[in-house]
């Protein structure tokens, strides 16, 4: 595997069920974020691990989990989510420092919320 | 608040017609400007990084240019393969986060055989 892997790649879930979304990457980076993007919209950052420590979380409603277990993995956990959560959820990694900009990305995870 | 604004929306273009997509920028001291391409059922993937007006970057067809207010990305005599969506994205100096990227909506290119 190289880059930045997802999944699943699609997912269907209830408003009561609880799944979790996974990614890894392959680049030897430190940093690794969780985005989410709607149509029509901007991409939206969620959440930003450095070197496993969470250092950005943009007012996201607590029905999303992120968890960051070593520099490799990212996990995005849902429950009781709302069908507006609807959207793409991707992965990035990046370096650190000056580098941070430049972000890889996984293919992303397709969700709906029924 | 840093707002990127992108335009035209969407931009079709018959092979070869070379044009220019728009990235106009407010941005409290600007660390960063990011183009990234984006195809259908893909993630972004990472283009050029502009630091200060005057930079340019050029890439195949591809050439980012940057003022202090806006980045042009100049498509010279694209090929089908080129369509995709195109984002633009800042990073601000002040408000101390290297990693927070703030994106435009995008520009969807289609190129014509």
């Amino acid at each position: 595997e190289t880059g930045v892997t997802q999944t699943p790649r699609h997912l269907v879930m209830g408003m009561t069920n609880k799944k979790s979304l996974k990614c890894e990457q392959h680049l030897g980076h430190n940093a690794m974020y969780w985005y989410k993007q709607s149509a029509k919209k901007p991409l939206e950052l969620m959440f930003v691990y450095s070197l496993e420590e969470r250092v950005e979380n943009n007012s996201v409603p607590s029905r999303f989990s992120p968890e960051c277990p070593n520099s490799s993995h990212l996990f995005l956990h849902l429950h009781t989510l709302q069908p507006e959560d609807s959207a793409l959820y991707l992965c990035a990694s990046s370096q650190e420092g000056g580098r941070a900009g430049e972000q890889f990305f996984g293919p992303g995870t397709r969700l709906t919320v029924l | 608040e840093d707002q990127v604004t992108q335009s035209p929306e969407a931009l079709r273009l018959q092979e070869g017609e070379s044009s220019s997509l728009n990235c106009s920028y407010t941005v409290s001291g600007l660390r960063g400007l990011f183009w990234y391409r984006q195809d259908p059922g893909k993630g972004p993937e990472f283009l050029f990084t502009l630091y200060s007006a005057g930079e340019e970057k050029e890439k195949e067809r591809l050439k980012a240019t940057l003022t202090k207010k806006e980045s042009f990305l100049h498509i010279t005599a694209p090929k089908p393969e080129d369509s995709a969506t195109y984002l633009c994205a800042v990073q601000a100096l002040s408000g101390g986060s290297n990693y927070k990227l703030t994106f435009g909506k995008g520009t969807l290119l289609t190129v014509n055989p």
